[in-house]
């Protein structure tokens, strides 16, 4: 069983367009994750949800919306996509917020290209 | 801010001999997390190892040990006896304790493994 998943691990689309990208944990966390992996392969935290509420969002473009419709979800809709939105996503999920040496276990990543 | 850099874009082994990937980091908290994560070629991101910054004894997986110096803000990971599929980016990774549940990573470590 897959852990946390993400669909799809592809996407290529032209500028311009809006895309989602969703993500499932199966391992009843509470907190779940989006970072960005660019070009030069350097992650960073965009999102983070504690239990369906937005607990950080680290300065970006309001073009990203992310979405919690149950604390298992953490969806990502892009708006308006821009080249320089090309990258991989990784979502993560771990136990809850302020639980210690919590682990923040990966999807497999989502490899978004935008042409 | 906290930062965590990683001196060593590239590293490669002999296989069954021992390599030790460099991290330093910059924190004024003085109880945190530490992590590495692996990803190999598949872009997974594998939990190696982590330390709580209040333990002072070195974590040590199998393979995998740490050596971590808190007054010099250092983490360094050493792999024994490397094996083929340790061939991977290594990526070192910071948490706060309480309050910022997100992980700032390193810029990463390429390491190869010589037959």
């Amino acid at each position: 069983d897959t852990a946390v998943s993400q669909t799809p691990k592809y996407l290529v689309t032209q500028m311009g367009n809006d895309k989602s990208i969703k993500c499932e944990q199966n391992l009843g966390h509470d907190t779940m994750y989006w970072y960005k992996q660019d070009s030069k392969k350097f992650l960073k935290i965009m999102f983070s949800y504690n239990n369906k509420e937005l607990i950080i969002n680290e300065t970006v473009p309001n073009r990203f919306s992310p979405k919690s419709p149950d604390k298992a979800h953490l969806n990502l809709h892009i708006n308006s996509l821009e080249l320089g939105d090309s990258a991989v996503y990784f979502c993560a999920s771990s136990q809850g917020f302020g639980m210690g040496t919590d682990t923040q276990y990966f999807g497999p990543g989502t490899r978004l290209t935008v042409l | 801010a906290q930062t965590v850099t990683q001196s060593q874009p590239e590293m490669s082994v002999q296989e069954a001999e021992t390599v030790t990937l460099s991290c330093t980091y910059d924190t004024s908290e003085s109880d945190y997390y530490l992590f590495w994560y692996k990803q190999p070629p598949s872009r997974q991101m594998i939990l190696v190892i982590r330390q709580e910054a209040y333990k002072q004894q070195n974590a040590t997986e199998n393979r995998f040990s740490v050596n971590f110096q808190k007054a010099a803000k250092s983490f360094s990971l050493k792999i024994s006896d490397s094996q083929l599929g340790d061939a991977a980016m290594y990526f070192c990774a910071y948490r706060e304790n309480f309050g910022n549940e997100k992980l700032t990573f390193g810029t990463g470590t390429r390491l190869t493994i010589i037959p």
